[in-house]
């Protein structure tokens, strides 16, 4: 088990250019999160996957995001046009499906720095 | 909707002393109850969790009770040390909704 990673750790990029980040989950785990955290705030729900297929998206998700899990294994966040207020740390999660109360499991972000 | 209301900090105690971190939350359906730590410099983790109504979830010294009466899921530890400085999240997930506070950092001083 070598936890959940997340590529890349920092992200520096101008105001209307496209970025994309990757995240690899717990191999045994079939349900991948996104999350949004802003300084001094907790983590926002964003999306999540079972397996490939997406099951829940917040509003938060605007039409300028989108996610992908195309074989239910990692999962790819891209964000078009980018923004000064997408700026953030992007969280990825993932959990095993099961009884309730499953616990998930997070990467150590990709800090986003939009300029 | 479903919300999370989680204690301000930020708290700073000397070491031994009580702590408590309130939480109350508001659901539509039947959530399960978490709380998450990030240590400095590290990534968020599990603390505990409790999935029905009077568990009591606990770990590392740190209690919480589901009471689904105040649908409050308030942190507790008896003594606190230095190593326990970091920030906590409160987090009610239900069905298809996760949600987190805004966390509460904690400083404990020798």
């Amino acid at each position: 088990d070598t936890g959940v990673s997340q590529d890349p750790r920092h992200k520096i990029t101008k105001r209307g250019q496209n970025v994309t980040f990757r995240c690899d989950p717990i191999s045994e785990h079939n349900r991948l999160y996104w999350y949004r955290q802003t300084l001094g705030q907790g983590p926002e729900f964003l999306t999540y996957f079972q397996n490939e297929a997406q099951l829940e998206k917040s509003r938060l998700l605007s039409d300028r995001f989108s996610a992908e899990r195309p074989k239910g294994s990692f999962s790819t966040l891209e964000i078009q046009r980018t923004e000064q207020g997408d700026s953030a740390m992007y969280l990825c999660a993932s959990s095993q499906e099961g009884s309730r109360g499953e616990t998930q499991y997070f990467g150590p972000g990709t800090r986003l720095l939009v300029l | 909707g479903d919300s999370v209301t989680q204690m301000e900090g930020p708290v700073t105690l000397s070491e031994e002393a009580f702590l408590t971190i309130n939480c109350t939350y508001t659901a539509t359906g039947y959530p399960s109850l978490f709380w998450y730590v990030q240590y400095p410099g590290e990534g968020l983790q599990l603390l505990l969790k409790a999935t029905k109504a009077d568990d009591k979830g606990s770990n590392k010294g740190f209690e919480a009770t589901y009471r689904k009466e105040t649908t409050s899921f308030h942190l507790e530890k008896g003594s606190v040390q230095v190593s326990d400085s970091a920030v906590y999240f409160c987090a009610p997930h239900t069905g298809n909704q996760f949600y987190f506070g805004t966390g509460t950092s904690l400083t404990v001083i020798p």
